[in-house]
C-alpha cells in the first residue's frame, strides 16, 4: 500500500521559515493537500493542489511537489502557527493517504 | 458557509455497533465525496470511507468488513456504522467534504470531530 512519510516534529523560531517533508514513492506524479490541526481542533486544509491556498489562510502558507516529496513552507512563522501538519494525496490506485503528521514547535 | 455538524454514541462497549451522523449545512450535496476519517488519541489520521450521492461507497480494505456508510439526501446527512467494535477503535471520528478534481482529491469542509471510546 502506499505509504507517506513526515517528520515526527519540526522545530522553528518566530519570523523564520519552517519546512515541513512529506515523501512517497512519485509523489510529485500526484497532488499533495496539507492540514493543520491545533490541539483539541478539527483539521484545516491549508494547501491543495500542491501549492493552491484556500480562502481565508494566509499568504506565509506555500507548498512545493517534486520527485518524491512535496514541502509545505511557513513564511513568517508566528507562535500561532504551532499545530500538527498532515500531508495527503490520492490517486486512482491508493485511495487517500494520510501522511503521520508533523508537530511544528516554534520557539 | 458550509457546516458539518455530527453527533452519536461516544462510549461503547466490546462487540456493539457505532453509530454517528453528520449533517450538511449550506452548500450542494451533491458533486462531493461524502468521508468518515477517524483520529485514535494521540495519533494520525485514517481514512474510513466515502460515499457520494448516487449512493457509490468506497471503504477502507481494513475496515471494509465491518463498515457502512449511508446517505439521506432529503435530510444533508450521511451516516456511520462500524460493528463489532473493539479498543482499537476508540478514536475521534470525523465527517469531511471531499472535492475531487481531475487528479486531486482534498477535505475542504470538517466536522467537529466525535469522541468515540470503547470501553466494558
Amino acid at each position: 500500500s502506499y505509504e507517506l512519510t513526515q517528520p515526527p516534529s519540526v522545530s522553528v523560531s518566530p519570523g523564520q521559515t519552517a519546512g515541513i517533508t512529506c515523501s512517497g514513492h512519485k509523489l510529485g506524479d500526484k497532488y499533495a493537500s496539507w492540514y493543520q490541526q491545533k490541539p483539541g481542533q478539527s483539521p484545516v486544509l491549508v494547501i491543495y493542489e500542491d501549492n493552491k491556498r484556500p480562502s481565508g489562510i494566509p499568504e506565509r502558507f506555500s507548498g512545493s511537489n517534486s520527485g518524491n516529496t512535496a514541502t509545505l513552507s511557513i513564511s513568517g512563522t508566528q507562535a500561532m502557527d504551532e499545530a500538527d501538519y498532515y500531508c495527503q494525496a490520492w490517486d486512482s490506485s491508493t485511495a487517500v493517504v494520510f501522511g503521520g503528521g508533523t508537530k511544528l514547535t516554534v520557539l | 458557509q458550509v457546516q458539518l455538524q455530527q453527533w452519536g454514541a461516544g462510549l461503547l462497549k466490546p462487540s456493539e455497533t457505532l453509530s454517528l451522523t453528520c449533517a450538511v449545512y449550506g452548500g450542494s450535496f451533491s458533486s462531493y465525496y461524502w468521508t468518515w476519517i477517524r483520529q485514535p488519541p494521540g495519533k494520525g489520521l485514517e481514512w474510513i470511507g466515502e460515499i457520494i450521492q448516487s449512493g457509490y461507497t468506497n471503504y477502507n480494505p481494513s475496515l471494509k468488513s465491518r463498515v457502512t456508510i449511508s446517505l439521506d439526501t432529503s435530510k444533508n446527512q450521511l451516516s456511520l456504522k462500524l460493528t463489532s467494535v473493539t479498543a482499537a477503535d476508540t478514536a475521534v471520528f470525523y465527517c469531511a467534504r471531499g472535492v475531487y478534481g481531475s487528479s486531486d482529491y482534498y477535505y475542504d469542509y470538517w466536522g467537529q470531530g466525535t469522541l468515540v471510546t470503547v470501553s466494558s
